[in-house]
């Protein structure tokens, strides 16, 4: 069966330090990945999206930037972080029918 | 801009009190009405995908149906361990906000 991992679970940083989230997904092979933010009390926000290594798809203008440097390795940056990008950051795993498999998250706070 | 919008924002229910949620959608020429629940400080738990109008799909106390432009996602005889926030989301993976139920014993 399909897993999906994603670390750390909560992260604590500064603004204008550097951001690395990690989303793995083991069990299948050439999964379409995706990027998610989730503010308080709102919906899901898509960042970036990927149908294969080194293929990257970004829906809106920010500071983050994600790689797929592997097929089920899925990896979401920022230089510098600023206080909104806050929240609650979702990995999914995409099937060829569009249906999609979430990841724990990571709760990211930016002091 | 394609929108999915969900209501009633929060439902709270006493248990066996069914009720339905709401999630109209705008994209034309839908391919799959995706539906989610989704736990406090957990990722959404995928439920269900309709594909066209009447269809219908259900697990456990939950029934999923849809139209031409909107879902429904019926709670029948709800349990308090069917309290959460239910997500729908179209085939451009957008998302709506979200309905957050909570079901008291």
């Amino acid at each position: 069966s399909q897993t999906i991992h994603q670390w750390p679970a909560t992260l604590v940083q500064p603004v204008g330090s550097p951001l690395s989230l990690e989303c793995t997904v083991e069990g299948t092979s050439n999964p379409n990945l995706y990027w998610y933010r989730q503010a308080a009390g709102r919906g899901l926000q898509l960042l970036f999206y990927s149908v294969g290594i080194g293929q990257i798809s970004s829906e809106v203008p920010q500071n983050l930037s994600a790689s797929r440097p592997q097929d089920r390795q899925f990896i979401l940056s920022s230089k510098k972080l600023l206080l909104s990008d806050s929240g609650f950051y979702l990995c999914a795993w995409g099937t060829g029918k569009n249906e999609q498999y979430f990841g724990p998250g990571t709760r990211l706070t930016v002091t | 801009e394609d929108q999915v919008t969900q209501s009633p924002e929060a439902l709270r229910l006493q248990e066996g009190e069914s009720s339905s949620l709401n999630c109209s959608y705008t994209v034309s020429g839908l391919r799959g009405l995706f539906w989610y629940r989704q736990d406090p400080g957990k990722g959404p738990e995928f439920l269900f995908t309709l594909y066209s109008a009447g269809e219908e799909k259900e697990k456990e106390r939950l029934k999923a149906t849809l139209t031409k432009k909107e879902s429904f996602l019926h709670i029948t005889a709800p349990k308090p361990e069917d309290s959460a926030t239910y997500l729908c989301r179209d085939y451009k993976l957008s998302f709506g906000a979200g309905t957050t139920v909570t079901v008291r014993a």
